[in-house]
């Protein structure tokens, strides 16, 4: 149950997109439609930013959007804005458990 | 107000107990799978116990099955983690959410931090 894997950092600048990615295996992110993905801003609770790969919570701009393809999942941000800057965790079902992501820090220069 | 309230977190000495509580308002509980999470300072997040609406069916993390028991009660509207034998690396922000989603944890508490020194 290793968690799934995150590049460390994202940045863009205001206006700009940010592509964030989320790779697990055919057993979790592969085999399943149900990631989804959170954001965290620093000693905060981590708010639902999409789920069911592409689906988007209401009241989610639709600068979120969520992808997949094999066994890797995206988030992108479009139109970055300076709230925008956040920790990015991915989680998918794995058949009989949930593995979170290593978390994306994502800066707006 | 659709809520979680977490409670019971603290400072336990290596090999210690302690017994979290979470506690829902503003929706039917008992209509909803629960879940508990964990993030240990500065890190991310991890998935730690996933129960089902009447507490029939458990699931936890590998790493954890034997030390940690979810548990929950639909009367009192509430769901526990039972955490046994603590370890330092359990050391963390402990939060509880719900699945209002199929295989989505759509809402969260603020947290109750554990800390095993």
């Amino acid at each position: 149950q290793s968690a799934l894997t995150q590049s460390p950092s994202a940045s863009g600048s205001p206006g700009q997109s940010v592509t964030i990615s989320c790779t697990g295996t055919s057993s979790d992110v592969g085999a399943f439609n149900y990631v989804s993905w959170y954001q965290q801003y620093p000693g905060k609770v981590p708010k639902l930013i999409t789920y069911d790969v592409y689906k988007r919570p209401s009241g989610v701009p639709d600068r979120f959007s969520g992808s997949k393809s094999g066994n890797t999942a995206y988030l992108t941000v479009s139109g970055l804005q300076a709230e925008d800057e956040a920790d990015y965790y991915c989680i998918s079902f794995a058949g009989s458990h949930y593995i979170f992501g290593t978390g994306t820090k994502v800066t707006v220069l | 107000d659709v809520q979680l309230v977490e409670s019971g977190g603290g400072l336990v000495q290596p090999g210690g107990s302690l017994r979290l509580s979470c506690v829902g308002s503003g929706f039917t509980f008992s209509d909803f799978w629960m879940s508990w999470v964990r993030q240990a300072p500065g890190k991310g997040l991890e998935w730690v116990a996933e129960i089902e609406r009447d507490g029939s069916e458990r699931k936890y993390v590998d790493s954890l099955r034997g030390r940690f028991t979810i548990s929950r009660d639909n009367a009192k509207n509430s769901v526990y983690l039972q955490m046994n034998s603590l370890r330092a690396e359990d050391t963390a922000i402990y939060y509880c959410a719900r699945f209002g989603l199929p295989f989505t944890l759509d809402m969260w508490g603020q947290g109750t931090m554990v800390t095993v020194s």
